[in-house]
């Protein structure tokens, strides 16, 4: 099944203590994104890929890193979270980057709390 | 630089009729994408329908038509014959062939009464 897969569904962390959310695709999509949503805000892109080794930063990198050493995966790292990160992550993949005609696949979302 | 604005935060329906779901967008860019995703109270964000700034046609897809206005800069998403399960949050999205960025709106929580 296509699909694209992130992990955890939900994290509950501190201030400052590192972590990663996957995001895996089988789709073979050349590109992938990753946005976060708030409430009233809509979804606002952190970081995208164009493909492997080349990454780019969206409207909110601040406090975030990515990878792209594999076409399939990219993770999201945050090295020292604040409680201002606290929000719903959904991972994304398209063909050609969610241009024309190539909608986004996006992940089950991720939500992470940070105290 | 591009915006998406969806000005109706909430919006009710009666089930079976037709709802129509406001979307404006600001790009100078000559080519560009619209899109509508749907997210059901579960999380996920599903696809819904796609209109191609040159394409002639308003986009169809099942239920789901998208009336484009292009001097309007509209993308309005008609739900027609509205079911309790279209209950969820819609997102109007751009994207332009000139950057890699798909910028979402707001959003619109869409409520379909029994």
């Amino acid at each position: 099944e296509a699909q694209v897969t992130q992990n955890p569904r939900y994290l509950i962390t501190v201030t400052g203590k590192k972590l990663t959310v996957t995001c895996s695709q089988n789709m073979n999509h050349e590109y992938m994104s990753w946005y976060r949503q708030d409430p009233g805000l809509g979804l606002r892109q952190i970081y995208y890929s164009m493909n492997v080794e080349v990454t780019d930063k969206g409207d909110v990198p601040e406090g975030y890193k990515v990878s792209r050493k594999e076409k399939r995966n990219f993770p999201l790292i945050l090295e020292s979270p604040s409680p201002n990160q606290t929000s719903l992550y959904f991972c994304a993949s398209s063909l050609y980057g969610g241009g024309v005609n190539s909608p986004l696949h996006f992940g089950n979302g991720t939500r992470l709390t940070v105290t | 630089a591009q915006k998406i604005t969806q000005t109706q935060p909430g919006m009710f329906v009666q089930e079976k009729e037709a709802v129509t779901l406001d979307c404006t967008y600001d790009t100078s860019d000559p080519s560009y994408g619209l899109f509508w995703y749907k997210q059901p109270s579960s999380g996920e964000m599903i696809f819904l329908i796609y209109q191609g700034s040159y394409d002639q046609q308003n986009a169809t897809e099942g239920r789901y038509s998208l009336n484009f206005q292009k001097a309007r800069k509209s993308a309005n998403l008609v739900i027609s014959a509205s079911q309790l399960g279209d209950s969820a949050m819609y997102f109007c999205a751009s994207y332009n062939t000139g950057g890699f960025k798909t910028i979402f709106g707001a959003g619109t929580r869409l409520f379909v009464k029994a």
